[in-house]
């Protein structure tokens, strides 16, 4: 399974684009990228999933450069609400390509 | 929307009891389900894969006759934290495989305490 290496904070304000890289050196062939949200003591929930170049949509944006070893999600004109754990994860599309193994993730604190 | 429905919500218990925790699929049928534990600011940590019809799959270092899994339906998988004890106190989150849409959906957690 491919390890996933990402900033464990970052700090942003109310307006401003916020930009998350995920390192994934030995991302696989059929793996793709996933990113999810988690708020306090509830459920992570997904945000966004590409394979390769750039996916876009209603909340985010995926940027994925052509060796696929990292990944960046753009996040456009945070709000405080936005306040949460980011995770970014690799792996199959569907059970039958592999589990989901959580990194550390990245604490997103957006201030006012 | 793809839910995934899990019930309770919280739980407090004593010492040496057992809690049964529900994970539903409510508009999807789900052969694979999935049980992480997080501890407070912790990633979540995944302990087994739950299969419809077959025994779950832990990981290494889960214990599997304290952490019983059940998926005997396509939308229901159950998690038995038998004679729990404190450091079993933690947020236990499910999570289903929807294989013909993106990403996997997961619950909103069960906070278990142990007194």
């Amino acid at each position: 399974l491919a390890k996933t290496t990402q900033p464990i904070s970052m700090d942003s304000y109310e307006g401003q684009e916020v930009n998350i890289t995920c390192s994934h050196n030995n991302i696989a062939t059929n793996d793709y990228i996933t990113w999810y949200q988690q708020f306090p003591s509830q459920g992570p929930r997904f945000i966004i999933q590409g394979y390769k170049t750039k996916v876009t949509n209603e909340v985010a944006s995926l940027f994925i450069p052509a060796d696929r070893k990292s990944s960046t999600l753009s996040l456009p004109r945070v709000s405080l609400s936005d306040t949460a754990v980011y995770y970014c994860l690799v792996g199959g599309r569907s059970s039958n390509t592999g589990k989901l193994i959580f990194g550390q993730g990245t604490t997103l604190q957006v201030k006012p | 929307g793809a839910v995934v429905s899990q019930h309770p919500s919280w739980v407090i218990c004593k010492s040496g009891t057992s809690v049964k925790i529900e994970c539903r699929s409510l508009d999807f049928q789900a052969t694979t389900m999935f049980w992480y534990r997080q501890f407070p600011k912790q990633s979540l940590m995944l302990m087994a894969t739950s299969n419809e019809g077959s025994k779950a799959t832990y990981e290494q270092g889960v214990e599997k006759d304290k952490f019983l899994i059940n998926h005997a339906s396509l939308t229901l998988s159950t998690l038995t934290v038998t004679s729990a004890h404190p450091e079993d106190s933690s947020f236990y989150i499910c999570s289903a495989d929807r294989t013909s849409h993106y990403g996997y959906t997961f619950g909103s957690g069960t906070r278990l305490t142990v007194v």
